[in-house]
């Protein structure tokens, strides 16, 4: 069975500065990673995919995961972060074949501050 | 992607009723799967709905408290049977594959917000 942790409930952080969202997860076979962001009021939505190929991957708003294998992590990054980012950040995974379900990890509340 | 409709959006309902939860897709999609996410809580699959067969529940989940049916490739329903107050939750459909959808991605639903009194 798939697991993932998020060790971070909340993340606080100013206006321009990095951040990085930290996913860690378990698994014996091979595996699909997944970002997702939840604004306040609203469903999920994807933020980026590893499938396989380069382990970094980026989305159109700045944000960037990287898979690392040895590790079992796949961190989220942004170098300068906007009010508008904060949000419910939640990391998943799910099996590399066929229609599969996502396991989620417990999600990291990024709070953007001026 | 597809776009996914969830109706109703929110809904308070006295315990012992139950509340069925419509999700509607703009396109024929190949699997539908339902999900929880309770207070600040993190989500858990209910089930999988296949078109054409019974759904496929997760360890805790049974077909008696969460029937499911999925008529067609466009539409699903999860009924939340005899409500207890821990049945407050956030419930979401979310889609995958058929058409330009990839069979590897999920598209979720906006929700429907559930309080049991």
């Amino acid at each position: 069975a798939q697991s993932v942790t998020q060790l971070d409930s909340q993340v606080p952080v100013f206006e321009e500065a990095p951040v990085e969202l930290r996913c860690n997860y378990s698994s014996s076979v091979s595996v699909y990673l997944f970002w997702y962001v939840q604004y306040p009021n609203q469903g999920l939505q994807l933020l980026l995919k590893y499938l396989s190929g380069s382990t970094l991957v980026k989305s159109i708003n700045g944000f960037e995961a990287e898979f690392n294998k040895s590790q079992t992590s796949f961190h989220l990054r942004k170098p300068s972060v906007h009010i508008s980012d904060t949000a419910e950040y939640f990391c998943a995974v799910s099996l590399n074949t066929g229609f599969q379900k996502l396991v989620f990890g417990t999600g990291t509340r990024l709070l953007v501050s001026p | 992607s597809a776009v996914i409709s969830q109706k109703p959006s929110r809904d308070i309902c006295q315990r012992g009723t139950s509340l069925t939860i419509q999700c509607q897709v703009d396109s024929q999609v190949t699997m539908m799967f339902w999900y929880r996410q309770q207070p600040g809580q993190s989500l858990t699959l209910i089930a999988t709905a296949n078109q054409g067969s019974e759904a496929t529940y997760e360890s805790g989940f049974v077909i008696d408290k969460f029937p499911i049916s999925r008529p067609n490739l466009t539409f699903s329903t999860l009924t939340v049977s005899n409500m207890s107050p821990e049945d407050s939750s956030i419930y979401l459909c979310s889609v995958a594959g058929g058409g330009q959808n990839p069979y590897n991605e999920q598209f979720f639903g906006p929700g429907t917000r559930l309080t049991v009194l």
